[in-house]
């Protein structure tokens, strides 16, 4: 079953602190990855996507996503978090054909100044 | 501007009142995708179409109707709404291949009494 894993629901971190959220996939194909970001009253943001090729992906607003294949992960990372940043986070995994995405619960991120 | 536009934003009706909530893009997108998003489960897709008089059900379709007549348009109807229907839906779409992101609407917040 297609499925994606966000284990946490709330992260809080400093303003200015580095940032990972954690996103783990269970997918019968060759899985295509994204991040989305929620602000409250808002859409979903495309962050950033990883379909093949290098698996360190960089994405808008300064963040960046590895992909590693033996460990299903797909993280998203942020060197230097601002407090702009706080909002909902979501994992998502899709086939190449077939459009649908399965999203993970959300990571809700908090900053502290 | 690319678009994914929703109405309303907004709606609190009640038990078996029957609504609509429009979905409209300008991007001739063939894919367009209707999801449900409830806290600690996150989006959640109730149906989807790869084009014109062509739709499919997601994962959660009870209690939900679509159809699609033209290409930009994908209404969401609830013939007869109940509590368990409360909750934030997002309309989507792309191009044909996943490949190509997701746009997602701003939401339309449903509050059925």
């Amino acid at each position: 079953a297609q499925s994606v894993t966000q284990p946490d629901i709330h992260i809080t971190v400093s303003e200015g602190a580095s940032l990972e959220l954690r996103c783990n996939y269970s997918y019968g194909a060759t899985p295509y990855l994204f991040w989305y970001v929620q602000s409250p009253g808002q859409g979903l943001q495309l962050l950033l996507k990883y379909f093949s090729g290098d698996t360190l992906v960089q994405g808008i607003k300064g963040f960046e996503a590895e992909f590693k294949r033996s460990q299903s992960s797909f993280n998203l990372r942020k060197p230097s978090v601002h407090w702009s940043d706080a909002a909902e986070y979501f994992c998502a995994v899709g086939a190449l054909y077939g459009n649908k995405l399965v999203f993970g619960a959300g990571t809700i991120l908090r900053v502290k100044s | 501007e690319a678009q994914v536009t929703q109405n309303p934003r907004y709606l609190i009706t009640v038990t078996g009142k029957k609504l609509t909530v429009t979905c409209s893009q300008n991007m001739n997108h063939e894919y367009m995708s209707w999801y449900r998003q409830d806290p600690g489960l996150g989006l959640r897709q109730i149906y989807y179409s790869m084009n014109v008089e062509v739709t499919d059900k997601g994962d959660v379709p009870e209690g939900y109707k679509v159809s699609r007549k033209e290409k930009r348009n994908f209404p969401l109807i609830l013939e007869s709404p109940s509590p368990n229907q409360t909750s934030l839906y997002f309309c989507a779409s792309s191009p044909r291949q996943t490949s190509q992101p997701q746009h997602f609407g701003d939401g339309t917040r449903l509050s059925i009494l």
